[in-house]
């Protein structure tokens, strides 16, 4: 079966800092893996994905995060934070099955200015 | 492409009420998903349409629930004899195709159950 994994179900950084969200899948096929980002009271938009293409993959809003299989994570980042970026992200694995996505428990992520 | 559109995007209604949210989907995709999510959780899985056939339905959808999506466009999502339980947001996504396929949400539908 496929899950994900987030670490750190809140995260703090100051504006301008590195940001890092930390996501782990486990998948016993080569994984489709998305980003996603919800603020208050609305619905999800995507940050990126990793189709096996290229392992680093860019996304919008500065947004990049790295595929490493042997390691089975796929850690957002970004390398300076801003108020703007306060919100709650997912990590998800879409299943073969169908193509459901299947979440992480999601990261928090707050900006100090 | 005006996005996944939701409706209502608020519901507030009795236990033991019925309830139905419909979704019209970006129009030429395929593929329409339904999603649950409580506070402070992912969303997770509820069923998803190929054009107009439910091809899989998650052991969530309890026999209360049902999904339709009769002309392939729009889909319906009704929960019959509503309990607190329900009370979350219910997101609708649609893609053009299978996994490796982004999916587009809606704003969702926030339940409450009183």
């Amino acid at each position: 079966a496929q899950s994900v994994t987030q670490l750190g179900s809140h995260v703090s950084v100051s504006e301008g800092a590195l940001v890092l969200l930390r996501c782990n899948y486990s998948s016993s096929v080569p994984p489709y893996l998305f980003w996603y980002v919800q603020y208050p009271n609305q619905g999800l938009q995507l940050l990126l994905k990793y189709t096996s293409a290229a392992t680093l993959v860019k996304g919008i809003n500065g947004f990049e995060a790295e595929f490493k299989k042997s390691e089975t994570s796929f850690h957002l980042t970004k390398p300076s934070a801003h108020m703007s970026d306060a919100a709650e992200y997912f990590c998800a694995v879409s299943s073969y099955q169908g193509g459901k996505l299947i979440f992480g428990q999601g990261t928090e992520l707050s900006v100090k200015p | 492409d005006t996005g996944v559109s939701q409706d209502p995007r608020h519901k507030i209604t009795k236990r033991g009420q019925n309830v139905t949210f419909r979704c019209d989907p970006i129009s030429e995709h395929n593929r329409l998903y339904w999603y649950r999510q409580t506070l402070g959780q992912g969303p997770e899985f509820l069923t998803y349409f190929q054009n107009e056939a439910q091809l899989e339905k998650s052991r969530l959808l309890s026999d209360r629930f049902s999904a339709e999506r009769p002309k392939g466009s729009f889909s319906t999502l009704e929960i019959q004899r509503t309990e607190q339980g329900d009370s979350a947001m219910y997101l609708c996504a649609s893609s053009l195709g299978g996994p490796s396929y982004e999916q587009y949400f809606g704003p969702g539908t926030r339940l409450t159950v009183t």
